[in-house]
């Protein structure tokens, strides 16, 4: 089977850097890709890696090693909407996605 | 990214009805969409997937004849919970797929539907 493990919260100051970690096992994937949900709504893609190394989309940025089965998200300038609750996911062979258990994060002034 | 909508935001029913909710592909053609449930404070969990023109394949535990799929159109899915009880209040998210080149295929969700089943 599959699983990704994250930490389940984090707490972060606004303007500062976080990082959001996922380990997982899986016998075979097409590539992590990252999702922000805001309480009450739906799953808004952020970044995805198919490739070792890193994504970097404006303030945010993900990263990807295959060999450590480990990835992460990094948010940088943080602001107070960043706080939700941010999920990495498996994009598998049937182009499904399995996610991982969500890091609720928590911006504070 | 791709638009997808749902319909209803909400719903409310009694135990034992039948919910039918939409989940339309709006600026593109998806001829695989998918429909996830999300409980209070966990994760998502993939419930099928929804393949225009034929069958919809389930996940392992998820009822094919309780949750009715189907994709008759290359923008609609529609998902039927039928003979709905409380353990079936959910959020249930679809979500489309939106092939790029390479390797950047990407699922976008739609708003969601809050299911509540007194």
């Amino acid at each position: 089977g599959q699983s990704l493990e994250q930490p389940s919260e984090v707490t972060a100051v606004e303007g500062a850097i976080v990082q959001i970690n996922c380990t997982y096992q899986t016998s075979g994937f097409y590539g992590l890709s990252w999702y922000q949900q805001h309480d009450g709504g739906a799953p808004t893609f952020l970044s995805y890696n198919a490739l070792d190394g890193l994504e970097e989309t404006g303030r945010f940025s993900s990263f990807l090693s295959r060999s450590d089965s480990y990835g992460y998200l990094l948010l940088q300038e943080l602001q107070m909407k960043d706080s939700a609750s941010y999920f990495c996911a498996l994009f598998g062979g049937a182009n499904n996605l399995f996610f991982g258990t969500g890091t609720r994060l928590t911006v504070i002034p | 990214g791709a638009v997808v909508s749902q319909h209803p935001s909400r719903v409310i029913c009694k135990s034992g009805t039948s919910v039918k909710i939409e989940c339309r592909s709006l600026d593109f053609q998806a001829t695989t969409m998918f429909w996830y449930r999300q409980f209070p404070k966990q994760s998502l969990m993939l419930m099928a997937t929804s393949n225009e023109g034929s069958k919809a394949t389930y996940e392992q535990g998820v009822e094919k004849d309780k949750f009715l799929i189907n994709h008759a159109s290359l923008t609609l899915s529609t998902l039927t919970v039928t003979s709905a009880h409380p353990e079936d209040s959910s959020f249930y998210i679809c979500s489309n797929l939106l092939r790029n080149r390479g390797y950047t295929d990407t699922q976008y969700f739609g708003p969601g539907t809050r299911l509540t089943v007194l």
